[in-house]
């Protein structure tokens, strides 16, 4: 089992719409939480970090659910520029530098 | 402010050659990061360095595969000799001891034929 899964989608989403996706994570022990965004053939950019209270940026609000070992990301009001993959990325604190990212979801905003 | 640099942008060689990865990190950056990404497996962590010291290098697939950090501004990837399975784009990214984001290069697309 993959440390960190996501769903791969894509995910269509008409312009306007809301869309929210989930990450797992399979150590219990982690303790920081990222949501990164890739633009195709180019490299992955922070979005937020997650924090335990649940974060809000503009548009996009972060969760985290610790019970069930999952955070979660959405999106309201989307735009064409939302259109991206967007990767989960863990740190279990064993090592402060060992990053492991999901595999990422794509999302599509679709005129 | 310059971002992380990476060269060469492509590389193409043939099985068996040795290929260098270069990477020159944000300055004042002392945390640096080799990953490697393709669409099987994903973004792999290979090594980190902080202060230039080498952290923990447990994603490096195998002896083939050296980095080293010979200062704060330069790190090499080396793979000798490459294989076809090598072929990834491989991103580094460097960060703020303490701080948890990482800005990433544009990468190097590695093909070995």
């Amino acid at each position: 089992r993959k440390e960190v899964e996501q769903d791969p989608g894509p995910f269509n989403v008409p312009e306007g719409a809301t869309v929210a996706f989930n990450c797992t994570y399979s150590n219990s022990a982690s303790q920081s939480f990222f949501w990164y965004r890739q633009d195709c053939r180019k490299e992955p950019k922070l979005l937020m970090s997650v924090y335990s209270s649940g974060n809000e940026d503009g548009r996009f609000t972060a969760q985290l659910n610790r019970a069930s070992q999952y955070i979660s990301l959405l999106i309201r009001d989307s735009k064409l520029s939302d259109s991206a993959t967007y990767l989960c990325v863990v740190n279990n604190g064993d090592s402060w530098g060992k990053f492991q990212f999901g595999a990422g979801t794509q999302v599509v905003v679709t005129p | 402010d310059a971002g992380v640099i990476q060269s060469p942008r492509h590389e193409v060689t043939e099985m068996g050659q040795e290929v260098t990865l270069r990477c020159k990190p944000i300055s004042g950056h002392n945390s640096l990061f080799w990953y490697r990404q393709t669409m099987m497996r994903g973004l792999e962590l290979l090594i980190y360095f902080n202060n230039n010291v080498p952290i923990d290098d447990s994603g490096m697939p195998e002896d083939r595969f050296s980095a080293k950090m010979p200062n704060a501004s330069f790190s090499t990837l080396k793979i000798q000799p490459s294989e076809p399975r090598d072929s990834a784009v491989y991103f580094c990214a460097s960060g703020r001891g303490g701080s948890y984001e990482q800005y990433f290069g544009p990468g190097t697309r590695l093909t070995v034929t």
